[in-house]
């Protein structure tokens, strides 16, 4: 069973158009992080929300911590080629020393 | 500044045979961490050293798995023997480790090892 629940599992797009994937679950987290990855690379950090309700924005990448700190979504607007990649979500249970528990991803697509 | 390094990139053998993986972390990061990650999955532990100490090393196969961090830098990955269903990326990651445990901290990734057995 997957802790952490992504979705969707995979999005295809055109250039120019919005979307917004989701991350849930039901346990409670102290902390979540949104990691890209790009074919042949590792995931690199984009972002870590720790305040329920929280909102951070990235250039045209919003993300948002559920008020319960139980789910994240992350909304990109005007999506463009260079947004393709894996999204990860990883979020660190409360009282689990700190340790990430991940998503398997979201894999996006953006058509020129 | 140099970022995690892993070799090889690729590696191909026949099942039965040992494979041997290398990660060099940030210089100066005291956390180590070996993930497996199959194909459109989430990146899964295997095993986190905080210096050259293993902390987590409780989802690690150690009937075949093996690793070692001796001087608490550089960390080699083993598997013998090595099954088809071993076929998978091996990330290596590492994070500066110098939150006291207190926080989540950025894992800093490296390319991977991409693993082919058959």
């Amino acid at each position: 069973t997957q802790l952490l629940e992504q979705s969707p599992q995979f999005l295809s797009i055109q250039e120019g158009e919005n979307l917004t994937v989701y991350c849930n679950s039901s346990s409670v987290f102290s902390s979540l992080q949104w990691y890209r990855q790009e074919p042949g690379e590792g995931p690199v950090l984009l972002v870590t929300v720790v305040t329920g309700g929280e909102v951070k924005k990235l250039k045209r990448l919003t993300f948002q911590f559920g008020d319960a700190r139980k789910d994240s979504s992350l909304h990109i607007t005007a999506a463009q080629p260079g947004d393709t990649g894996l999204y990860l979500c990883a979020g660190d249970e409360v009282d689990s020393n700190y340790q990430l528990i991940w998503g398997a991803g979201t894999k996006l697509i953006i058509k020129p | 500044e140099a970022g995690v390094v892993q070799s090889p990139r690729y590696k191909i053998i026949e099942k039965k045979q040992p494979v041997a993986f290398w990660c060099n972390p940030i210089s100066g990061h005291n956390t180590l961490y070996w993930y497996l990650q199959n194909l459109g999955q989430g990146p899964e532990l295997l095993i986190r050293y905080e210096n050259e100490e293993a902390v987590d090393d409780s989802q690690l196969p150690k009937d075949r798995f093996s690793a070692e961090r001796l001087k608490g830098v550089d960390s080699t990955l083993k598997i013998q023997p090595a099954e088809l269903g071993d076929s998978a990326v091996y990330l290596c990651a590492s994070s500066p480790g110098t939150s006291g445990g207190h926080r989540v901290e950025t894992q800093y990734f490296g390319p991977g090892t991409r693993l082919l057995v058959l």
